[in-house]
């Protein structure tokens, strides 16, 4: 059972705009730790997509966003593609048990 | 452009020792945390742990008793060990690179190698 807490799926219809929420506690973003999102396309390695909330790597499109309140932490895409499908993770760091970096358990991206 | 290339024993037994090496190309190797990260078949991704240039290294608290991370600045690799291992240490484990601007808690990884499956059977 992961420390953050994300849909095992989402489903959306080309154009559509999709959210992804993270929900973690105080020990991790209610702690004020930032939260940032990965995509995996299939058979490859993860690849960053949102890191400090809200900010988006040089490349990604502007299409995916991230924001972040209280205990949780959401990302969404606009204008969706059949190119996005793809599982999607949060990470965060939680101070429990001594600290560590944690991952959300992921959510499966569907383009109708 | 920053690459990381990762190789190791793709199959081992249980109570064998998983080793893999990752090495970095191009960029500083001094600025940043080099990670090991897993993800077992189907299932979701675990961060292992990682290390500074300096030596400074963070574990998974529920893997701290069986990983050594270790670092190689001269060459630019770092390495992950994993003893005992069991089916259920069967994944595919990636090298990456944290990075950031603030504290280190709030880093991310940037860089990501390709991943090696390492599967355990009898």
């Amino acid at each position: 059972q992961s420390v953050l807490t994300q849909p095992p799926s989402v489903s959306g219809a080309p154009g559509q705009r999709v959210t992804i929420s993270c929900t973690g506690s105080s020990s991790n973003i209610g702690a004020g730790y930032d939260v940032h999102w990965y995509q995996q396309l299939p058979g490859t390695a993860p690849k960053l997509l949102i890191s400090g909330n809200s900010n988006r790597p040089s490349g990604v499109p502007g299409r995916f966003s991230g924001s972040k309140s209280g205990t949780s932490a959401s990302l969404a895409i606009t204008g969706l593609q059949a190119e996005d499908e793809a599982d999607y993770y949060c990470q965060s760091y939680d101070s429990g048990l001594g600290g560590s970096r944690v991952f959300g358990g992921g959510t499966k991206l569907t383009v109708l | 452009q920053v690459q990381l290339q990762q190789w190791g024993a793709r199959l081992l037994k249980p109570s064998e020792t998983l080793s893999l090496t990752c090495a970095v190309y191009g960029g500083s190797f001094n600025d940043y945390f080099w990670s090991w990260i897993r993800q077992p078949p189907g299932k979701g991704l675990e961060w292992i742990g990682e290390i500074h240039h300096s030596g400074s290294t963070s574990y998974n608290p529920s893997l701290k008793s069986r990983v050594t991370v270790s670092v190689d600045t001269s060459k630019h690799q770092f390495s992950l060990k994993l003893t005992s291992v069991t089916a259920a240490d069967t994944a595919v484990y990636y090298c990456a690179r944290g990075t950031g601007l603030v504290a280190a808690r709030f880093w991310y990884f940037d860089v990501w190698g390709p991943g090696t499956l390492v599967t355990v059977s009898s």
